[in-house]
């Protein structure tokens, strides 16, 4: 079974400051897409950035980046520059395309931001 | 606005009630989803459906019930509610062509059994 692990049920981070969150992942397939979404106080699910398991350059979308260490099964999400708006849970996701593509998540991280 | 559509957004049952959580998407999605999110923690999928007529068991099925009959509509069904299943329940779809792509999210369920 696929299984997600995220490790820090908390972190936090100054304003303005860079904060990475961990994510390890256990899987048998070899074509797989790893995500990280964000849950703010309002519950709302949110796409933050994914990742396609084929493809070596790591994932970027804006101040957000992810360095994926394949051989490893690690998946961490870097918040750069963090903001106020950024404090929300973050989940990290796995999905194969088998057993009706569904999405694995992990626990995930309850991230503060300190102004 | 096109999406996936949750209701009721809160509710409150007695144990041993039944109720129905109806989900509804217009974006012609082949795969359906729901999943529920106790409190502090991730999401854990109840049941999932690739297409009309066609549902699966997901990883929490027990108490729980699916049906499928048109590509817009997947409603959860709860019977005999217990408190254990006092959760937040959510409800995704994806358009299947792709896996690559993330789920499309309803804004959720409160549901609170007592």
């Amino acid at each position: 079974a696929q299984t997600v692990t995220q490790s820090q049920p908390e972190m936090s981070v100054q304003e303005a400051e860079t904060v990475t969150l961990s994510c390890t992942y256990d899987t048998s397939e070899s074509d797989y897409y790893l995500f990280w979404y964000k849950q703010p106080p309002s519950r709302q699910m949110i796409l933050v950035i994914r990742q396609e398991a084929y493809k070596q350059q790591n994932a970027t979308e804006n101040r957000f980046s992810v360095n994926f260490q394949k051989a490893a099964k690690s998946f961490s999400l870097k918040i750069s520059d963090s903001q106020l708006g950024d404090a929300a849970m973050y989940f990290c996701a796995y999905r194969v395309e088998t057993s009706g593509s569904r999405l694995t998540f992990g626990e995930g991280t309850q991230l503060t931001v300190n102004p | 606005n096109a999406g996936v559509t949750q209701t009721p957004k809160f509710r409150i049952l007695k144990i041993g009630q039944s109720m129905t959580l109806q989900c509804a998407q217009d974006m012609n999605h082949n795969y359906m989803y729901w999943y529920r999110q106790d409190p502090g923690m991730g999401l854990k999928l109840i049941y999932y459906s690739v297409g009309a007529g066609i549902t699966d068991k997901g990883e929490v099925p027990n108490g729980y019930n699916v049906s499928r009959s048109t590509t817009e509509d997947f409603p959860l069904r709860l019977e005999l509610a217990a408190p254990s299943q006092t959760s937040v329940y959510f409800c995704a779809s994806s358009s299947g062509q792709g896996f690559g792509y993330g789920y499309t999210f309803g804004s959720g369920t409160r549901l609170t059994v007592v």
